[in-house]
């Protein structure tokens, strides 16, 4: 079993849609949750990271952890055209430069 | 403009040919990392170095090489004996701090074996 499972998508909506994206983990001793963007053909962009159990919102997104369930999601509401994009969940034990663990990405694209 | 920096964009090996990837950071980060992007895999950690002078094996360091001897510099090589080095590579920094989660990209460099 990989230790991060996300289901690589496609995904296509309409544009004004809410996004659902999702990423399961087996080590319950991750501890730091992020969400990056890629962008084709460029490196991944930190959206959003949290460290406990609960919603954190920025703008569009939010994001959940719950780590009862080893289960975190991102949700994009209000989604744009500019939005598409792959999506990273990734993850780490601890915050002193550990290694990253990443998901596989879910691509995404917001259809006008 | 603080950022990570990689070279070249796009590199063409031959069979047998070692090449070198540049990476540099001007972020003052203490810690560098190599990951191969590979469509349906995700991030996959090659090398990680967190001090000059230093550095480890990630999940998949066979056929490549790495060297940290600046702290702005962290090159990795991919040598001959890496059978399947076409992919996308990108390379990382982070601080090391109690506040720090965040992993900085380099825009990648696109390898293809010709």
């Amino acid at each position: 079993q990989k230790e991060v499972e996300q289901d690589p998508g496609p995904l296509s909506v309409p544009e004004g849609a809410i996004v659902s994206l999702n990423c399961t983990y087996s080590n319950s001793a991750f501890q730091y949750f992020m969400w990056y963007r890629q962008y084709s053909r460029k490196g991944p962009e930190l959206l959003m990271y949290t460290y406990s159990s609960g919603n954190k919102e920025d703008g569009r997104f939010t994001a959940q952890v719950d780590k009862s369930s080893k289960y975190i999601s991102l949700f994009i509401r209000d989604s744009q055209p500019s939005d598409s994009a792959t999506y990273l969940c990734a993850m780490i034990r601890n915050n002193y430069g550990q290694n990253f663990v990443f998901g596989p990405g879910t691509r995404l694209s917001v259809l006008p | 403009d603080g950022g990570i920096t990689q070279s070249p964009k796009y590199l063409f090996r031959k069979e047998g040919q070692n090449v070198t990837l540049s990476c540099e950071q001007n972020l003052n980060h203490d810690a560098m990392y190599w990951y191969r992007q590979d469509p349906g895999q995700g991030l996959r950690l090659i090398y990680y170095s967190q001090i000059v002078n230093d550095f480890q094996k990630g999940d998949i360091a066979e056929g490549y090489s790495v060297s940290r001897e600046k702290k702005e510099s962290f090159p990795l090589t991919v040598t001959s004996a890496q059978k399947n080095p076409t992919a996308f590579y990108l390379c990382a920094s982070t601080t090391i701090s109690i506040m720090n989660t965040e992993a900085f990209f380099g825009q990648g460099t696109r390898l293809t074996v010709v």
